[in-house]
């Protein structure tokens, strides 16, 4: 079965960092542009973060834009999202999800989303 | 970049037509056709229902159906379900390697 599963979510305090990871199977990892995408409690979905298969073009949302590194390592079907200088309002469930694009398009489109991580920022 | 403007909530009664719609701007939806549509029932991960404006992923219902003009795209839905009752957000390619979500409609089936 297709899948994508996130890990690396817990409590953090501000100003700490958190590294999650997302595990990709039954799929050709190495060919897919992959995103990351949060959602606040109780509310909407946030893009976050875009990369594309091999990590040579990357793009961020403004609100982490130097404070979160996108990456992945092809060999071990995982895709990584560095989430530095965390605030309270990084709070949410964060996805990992795979655009239906490959080689050097993309669709901004996600057909496979993990179940997601919760990370919580708080004193 | 702000986020696309949906209603907050629709309903509509089993059998029925519901039109959701998705304004944004001549930045994003205007622009482009990387418009796209999930369903998230509560505590799941969303689900692709519709991208490029009206295209459906395999598998999909093909009671789902999308179209786009000027600054709105809309999500039509026919023949409503129970299962149906659901949040829905569109997304858009807003330009600068930028994409931007709607804030989600949630729909009631009567």
């Amino acid at each position: 079965e297709v899948q994508l599963v996130e890990s690396g979510g817990g409590l953090v305090q501000p100003g700490g960092s958190l590294r999650l990871s997302c595990a990709a199977s039954e799929f050709t990892f190495s060919s897919y542009w992959m995103h990351w995408v949060r959602q606040a409690p109780g509310e909407g979905l946030v893009w976050v973060s875009r990369i594309n298969s091999d990590a040579t073009s990357i793009s961020y949302a403004d609100s982490v834009k130097g404070r979160f590194t996108i990456s992945r390592d092809n060999a071990k079907n995982t895709l990584y999202l560095q989430m530095n200088s965390l605030r309270a309002e990084d709070t949410a469930v964060y996805y990992c999800a795979r655009d239906l694009g490959r080689g050097s398009s993309w669709y901004d489109a996600f057909d496979i989303w993990g179940q997601g991580t919760m990370v919580t920022v708080s004193s | 970049q702000s986020a696309l403007t949906q209603p907050a909530s629709v309903s509509g009664s089993p059998g029925q037509s519901i039109t959701i719609s998705c304004t944004g701007t001549s930045s994003d939806v205007g622009s482009y056709n990387l418009v796209s549509w999930y369903q998230q029932h509560p505590g799941k991960a969303p689900k692709l229902v519709i991208y490029e404006v009206s295209k459906r992923p395999s598998g999909v219902s093909n009671r789902f159906s999308g179209s786009k003009s000027g600054n709105t795209a809309s999500l039509t839905m026919s023949g409503l379900q129970a299962e149906d009752e659901a949040d829905y957000y569109c997304s858009s390619y807003a330009g600068s390697r930028n994409l931007v979500f709607g804030r989600g409609t949630k729909l009631t089936v009567l």
